[in-house]
């Protein structure tokens, strides 16, 4: 089936890098991405998203970059933070217009 | 707004016994989800609805029953629990569907099942 998965299960930055957290997706009718931190203990929480329409988008300290040909999204945190640690998920709509599809998640962990 | 609120937080239960996890949102979406979510993995879609009185399966429907009389509610149940059932349990919900709308999340339920 359809799948949407992570490149690296962990990545350890120090405080005040950038971090970039990458997803592949397989589903080439995918028109919606999204970005989700979830906190331990806590569910997941939106932190960006972007439609197949666009190919970069820009938050407050994070960037989502979509490349259709290859089929992969990326998160981009600028100046990383201790609070910034956390699962990242990303997530792919498959072109349905009611199930988002979660891969595995990348565990982000900021040093001091 | 609260957002989307589920009770309870942590449940025990035994084998073959059964109950319902509450789900109640005060954002006036259509959409409403109920994901699993098992250690190291993404969420897994269980159910979902896009209003009152209309309930669809996910991926992974085997073993729940949902309902959705209101907006605002959508109760997940499960009917003899098995041990397979131990997992975190998220609701959700949005506006419209998923070309474009957010899908907020619970805090989630943790469920164990011994």
């Amino acid at each position: 089936g359809e799948s949407v998965g992570l490149h690296l299960p962990t990545l350890s930055v120090q405080e005040g890098d950038n971090s970039i957290i990458n997803c592949a997706y397989s589903n080439s009718a995918s028109d919606y991405f999204i970005w989700y931190k979830q906190e331990s203990g806590k569910g997941p929480q939106f932190i960006i998203d972007i439609r197949s329409n666009m190919d970069k988008r820009q938050g407050q300290r994070v960037t989502v970059l979509l490349n259709k040909t290859v089929k992969h999204l990326s998160l981009q945190i600028a100046a990383t933070q201790p609070g910034d640690s956390a699962v990242y998920f990303c997530a792919e709509n498959g072109g349905s217009n009611y199930k988002l599809t979660f891969g595995k998640g990348t565990l982000l962990t900021v040093n001091p | 707004n609260a957002g989307v609120t589920q009770t309870p937080k942590f449940r025990i239960l035994k084998i073959g016994q059964s109950m319902t996890l509450q789900c109640t949102q005060d954002m006036n979406h259509n959409y409403m989800y109920w994901y699993r979510q098992d250690p190291g993995m993404g969420l897994k879609l269980i159910y979902y609805s896009v209003g009152a009185g209309i309930t669809d399966k996910g991926e992974v429907p085997n073993g729940y029953n949902v309902s959705r009389s209101t907006t605002e509610d959508f109760p997940l149940r499960l009917e003899l629990a098995a041990p397979s059932q131990t997992s975190v349990y998220f609701c959700a919900s949005s506006l419209g569907d998923t070309s474009g709308n957010t899908i907020y999340f619970g805090e989630g339920s943790w469920l164990t099942v011994v």
